[in-house]
Formats: structure tokens, C-alpha cells, sequence
């Protein structure tokens, strides 16, 4: 059973980096797929952040990818998001999902709620 | 960018009746080299992971209940629940990934009426 959580800081300052990681178990990472991260501001919709493949060949949203990086390390099993210079705006549940083909999201991780502010 | 707009935003529904959601693309997402429709829906619940139901538009993923059935072509798509049950209470989202940017429709909230 394919298993992902996200970890990482759950208050983090404006115009510092949010950093998480999410592990993935049942599943090696370096066997294949892209890896994303989605997240959830309060009271919007969904909202695609970027993915990677285990090659670390990765894709962001062009709103973000200014400031997006996402990074791989099949060593330990998990992938990382770095999103810099935040702003309240980046209030957010943030999921990591596998993507199983074409952009479908198989598998999700519970999320975590990461919280902008001084 | 595919602007995914669904609708209605809330629904209420007895249970054992049915709930029916829209969802509109901004462009097609059918592809013509495979006649697919690049499109999905999601189940989300607070405090669990979100979970795929429905993809290529009326493809049930493993394991999803049969009550559960996708409809639709080109822009114009829907998610019903034939009969809905007390566990399906949630937000549900539809999701493009025709272009390289996917993007989510705005959720629409089912609740027992």
C-alpha cells in the first residue's frame, strides 16, 4: 500500500522559505512516476504546485515557479518542497500525491496546514 | 491556463437520493489522437488524505463504490451519486490535466439535506 506523509514547519515568516517533505512508503521513488504537491488555501480550490520524476526532471506552475523548487532524494525514500519568499497568500493545506500518468492523482498524503504570519 | 468552473458550490441531499455536480472546462479537454477525456474528480474529507474517484472523465478508480459514476465530453462534465450514503458527505473537486498546467475546479460541498 502506497503511503505518503508531509512533514515540515507549520508557521513560517513572511519573506522566509517554507520548507517540506514528504516520505513516501510501499513505494520506491526511484522505480518510477512523477511526484507532485498540491495545495489547499482557506476557502479556495486546489491548486497545482509543481511535480517531479524520479529522475529529478520536474515541471511547476508558472504562477509559482519563481519561487518553487521541488527536489528528490531516492536514497531516503521522499521529496521535498521549497517555496520562498512567502507572503500570507501561501496560507495553505499542502498535499503531496503521486501522479499516476498524465496528471492523474493516484495516491495523497493526509496534508499539512502551513501558516503564513509574523 | 483550462479554468475549471463547477457548480453547484453547496449541495444538500437526503440520503438514498441522488447528487448530481457540474463541471465546466474553459476549453476542451477531449484529445483526439485518443478520444480521451483528460479530466478526474476527487473526494476530499477533513483529516484524510483526498482520494481519486473517477478519471479519463467515467473511469472509476479502484475500489470506489459504484454509486459513484462519471459523465461527460469535451467542456462539459458531471459527478453523480446515485444514492447517497451518510460516509459520502465531503467536498468534491473536478481536475483538467489536458494541458501541462492541471487545474482544479473551485469544490463543491455535498451535505445530507
Amino acid at each position: 500500500q502506497v503511503q505518503l506523509q508531509e512533514s515540515g514547519p507549520g508557521l513560517v515568516k513572511p519573506s522566509e522559505t517554507l520548507s517540506l517533505t514528504c516520505a513516501v512508503s510501499g513505494y520506491s521513488i526511484s522505480s518510477g512516476y512523477y511526484w507532485g504537491w498540491i495545495r489547499l488555501p482557506p476557502g479556495k480550490g486546489l491548486e497545482w504546485i509543481g511535480s517531479i520524476y524520479h529522475s529529478g526532471s520536474a515541471s511547476y506552475n508558472p504562477a509559482l515557479k519563481s519561487r518553487v523548487t521541488i527536489s528528490v532524494d531516492t536514497s531516503k525514500n521522499q521529496f521535498s518542497l521549497n517555496l520562498r519568499s512567502v507572503t500570507a497568500a501561501d496560507t495553505a493545506l499542502y498535499y503531496c500525491a503521486r501522479v499516476a500518468g498524465m496528471g492523474v492523482l493516484g495516491y495523497w498524503g493526509q496534508g499539512t496546514l502551513v501558516t503564513v504570519s509574523s | 491556463d483550462i479554468v475549471m468552473t463547477q457548480s453547484p458550490g453547496s449541495l444538500a441531499v437526503s440520503l438514498g437520493e441522488r447528487a448530481t455536480i457540474s463541471c465546466k472546462s474553459s476549453q476542451s479537454v477531449l484529445h483526439s489522437s485518443n478520444n480521451k477525456n483528460y479530466l478526474a474528480w476527487y473526494q476530499l474529507k477533513p483529516g484524510q488524505p483526498p482520494k481519486l474517484l473517477i478519471y479519463w472523465a467515467s473511469t472509476r478508480d479502484s475500489g470506489v463504490p459504484d454509486r459513484f459514476s462519471g459523465s461527460g465530453s469535451g467542456t462539459d462534465f458531471s459527478l453523480t451519486i446515485s444514492s447517497l450514503q451518510a460516509e459520502d458527505v465531503a467536498v468534491y473537486y473536478c481536475q483538467q490535466y489536458y494541458s501541462t498546467l492541471w487545474t482544479f475546479g473551485q469544490g463543491t460541498k455535498v451535505e445530507i439535506k
